[in-house]
């Protein structure tokens, strides 16, 4: 059984401050994969990331980090310098690797608003 | 547009219609999943499919759901005798497996509203 927890339900700040989304996952997998997705008001999930449960290296791009601990099961998800188009709800998701990908499950999802 | 495709975007239907989505993955992906979201939710796994053959289906899928993919390409879901409860939006997504799999790319949703 797969389970991804977002504890976050709605976050509120200024633009320019840093925020960070939390996500904790549960998988018996040894092998899985994580992902975020950010869904804007006009429904498309956007692809963000995918980490391998191997790699626990931090990951950086531009305004967006990611630190994986595997010791906590979290994957969480920090956006530096936040700015209005930041604005949308959030997505962590988890898919287990056995023979293949299998069914990506969800977590509830965070909705982040950046206000001006 | 190389990206998955769905239609229509929007369905209202009166309850007890049926209605039927359909998704157009991305050409070269043999892995073709559907999910609902409602409301203030994380989208729903329902079912998915490598190439024509449907692998998994989830026990939200009731009898009056049922999905294909009869060429491995296009896949269509079809929602019988609709419920209010069935008001949501339906996703596709593909995946290619070869390789090692890859990133899983999502359409932009089919809402349905039933009236």
């Amino acid at each position: 059984a797969q389970k991804v927890t977002q504890a976050q339900t709605e976050i509120s700040v200024v633009e320019k401050e840093d925020v960070t989304l939390d996500c904790v996952y549960e998988t018996r997998d040894t092998t899985y994969y994580l992902f975020w997705y950010k869904q804007p008001p006009s429904g498309e999930l956007v692809f963000l990331i995918r980490r391998n449960s191997f790699d626990e290296q931090n990951e950086i791009s531009g305004r967006y980090s990611w630190n994986f601990q595997k010791s906590t099961s979290s994957f969480n998800f920090t956006i530096t310098a936040s700015q209005v188009v930041d604005s949308a709800v959030y997505f962590c998701a988890l898919s287990g690797y056995s023979g293949g990908y299998q069914k990506v499950t969800f977590g509830t999802g965070t909705k982040l608003q950046v206000i001006p | 547009d190389t990206g998955v495709s769905q239609d229509p975007r929007h369905k209202i239907t009166k309850r007890g219609q049926n209605v039927t989505f359909r998704c157009d993955p991305i050409s070269e992906h043999n892995r073709l999943y559907w999910y609902r979201q409602t409301l203030g939710q994380g989208p729903e796994f329902l079912t998915y499919f490598q190439n024509e053959a449907q692998l998994e289906k989830s026990r939200l899928l009731s009898d009056r759901f049922s999905a294909e993919r009869p060429k491995g390409s296009f896949s269509t879901l079809e929602i019988q005798r609709t419920e209010q409860g069935d008001s949501a939006m339906y996703l596709c997504a593909s995946l290619s497996v070869q390789g090692g799999g890859n990133t899983i790319y999502f359409g932009e949703g089919s809402w349905l509203t039933v009236v």
